[in-house]
């Protein structure tokens, strides 16, 4: 059983379009994080969010993304205006119950045209 | 700041035998943890192994070990037997021990492919 889902697993949009990807973790946690992972290249932090507020972001995450928690379960990560260089993977991520580890989800592969 | 470095960007390995996947890290904190992540080509993040820095004993998860070396601040991932499954993308990762919601650090992966 995946601990997370998120939804699109595909998006395609075009340059200046607002995205919203969405991460459903299965059980429920206080401690969720966004990373994403441009083609080819590592997997980078964008934000951590705990209890309900961002905990830390990084340079990456700017005024043009959002995160929310809209109803207590799903988690979303808002891009405002799509650039091209947006497109990339983007994971939503949980802690394990002992908080060592974080489990992924499969990824939404965004694609900005 | 953390920074991870994996200085292997391709691996090559036949099919029964072991091969190493080396990662070296920089921090000033004494407590932190290591992990090994595969990336196969439906680019799904799967734990492979954790390592807690406090423990000197090398993790091990069936065919897979690390070798970790604190001082050195080496974090190394053996895999033995190797399978054709085992062809992916493997990150090494860090995340501190502190704060109540540590990210984690990624080094930029090493591409393992496995032959017959």
């Amino acid at each position: 059983e995946p601990e997370v889902t998120q939804t699109p697993s595909h998006q395609v949009t075009q340059m200046g379009q607002e995205v919203i990807l969405r991460c459903v973790p299965i059980s429920n946690h206080l401690y969720f994080y966004w990373y994403r992972q441009i083609l080819g290249q590592k997997v980078e932090f964008l934000v951590s969010f705990y209890n309900n507020e961002i905990s830390e972001k990084s340079e990456i995450f700017d005024d043009q993304f959002s995160v929310e928690r809209p109803d207590g379960s799903n988690f979303t990560l808002k891009i405002r205006s799509t650039k091209l260089e947006d497109s990339a993977m983007y994971f939503c991520a949980k802690d394990s119950p002992g908080r060592r580890e974080q489990y992924f989800g499969p990824g939404t592969r965004l694609t900005v045209t | 700041a953390q920074t991870v470095t994996q200085s292997q960007p391709e691996m090559s390995v036949q099919e029964a035998e072991t091969v190493t996947l080396s990662c070296t890290y920089d921090t000033s904190e004494s407590d932190y943890y290591l992990f090994w992540y595969k990336q196969p080509p439906s680019r799904q993040m799967i734990l492979v192994i954790r390592q807690e820095a406090y423990k000197q004993q090398n993790a091990t998860e069936n065919r897979f070990s690390v070798n970790f070396q604190k001082a050195a601040k080496s974090f190394s991932l053996k895999i033995s037997d190797s399978q054709l499954g085992d062809a992916a993308m493997y990150f090494c990762a860090y995340r501190s021990a502190a704060g109540t919601a540590s990210k984690l650090t990624f080094g930029t992966g090493t591409r393992l492919q496995v032959t017959l």
